[in-house]
């Protein structure tokens, strides 16, 4: 079941906070955060675990609430090097594959 | 430390060929995914290899069948080639395929059908 993610894209100037949000309708063990620079391989930036906290990577930070199977994904003071394209990928109970969002295009200007 | 590699970096075919793509993943990894990336879409999984047995299969038709070595690398075999098959093929790898650990994706091969 592939996860929803809003919004589908999204202009900054440097120094400006977004949110990436994340949701599935099913129940959740997992969900894994990457990044995808244009022609490159996506980077894993974190996990969080049913029942984890929230993480952090550098100024990026996620959260994964579990009552409401959604997970939201920060960028805070963001710089250029953050533009890209962030995939949620989602790992349901007892199931070992990601199921992967459509992406969300993240453009950071000067 | 050597990353995921993948071989060839782009392959072009034509419809009903066969095509085999190979991974080599992480130093320390025994767990390989493959994921197909059409443009301006996220990866969607494939299949994934663990102990060289398949364990968890995506929506994928019989066309598309895999294989894992006793080293843990691994190879995806593609038969009887569509045009939709065009894509970004990644192979990703991890270690035991547990939830708490990062998948490590390669450079992909992109394939294409004419």
């Amino acid at each position: 079941q592939q996860p929803v993610q809003s919004p589908q894209a999204v202009i900054l100037r440097e120094g400006e906070d977004a949110v990436i949000n994340c949701s599935s309708s099913k129940a959740l063990y997992s969900v894994h955060w990457y990044r995808q620079k244009h022609g490159e391989a996506p980077v894993f930036l974190m996990i969080l675990l049913k029942g984890g906290e929230q993480k952090g990577h550098e100024k990026i930070s996620a959260s994964f609430n579990e009552k409401k199977q959604q997970s939201s994904l920060y960028l805070t003071a963001s710089q250029l090097s953050y533009s890209g394209t962030y995939f949620c990928g989602t790992e349901l109970v007892n199931d070992y594959k990601l199921s992967f969002g459509a992406g969300t295009t993240v453009t950071v200007r000067a | 430390d050597a990353g995921v590699t993948q071989s060839p970096t782009h392959l072009i075919k034509t419809r009903g060929q066969q095509v085999t793509l190979r991974c080599s993943p992480k130093s320390g990894h025994d767990t390989v995914s493959w994921y197909q990336q059409a443009l301006g879409q996220g990866p969607q999984f494939i299949f994934q290899y663990y102990e060289e047995e398949e364990r968890q299969r995506g929506n994928f038709p019989d066309r598309f069948s895999g294989h894992q070595f006793p080293n843990y690398s691994s190879e995806l075999n593609v038969n009887a080639l569509l045009l939709g098959d065009s894509a970004l093929y990644l192979c990703a790898s991890s270690s035991q395929g547990l939830s708490n650990q990062p998948q490590h994706f390669g450079d992909g091969t992109r394939l294409s059908i004419l």
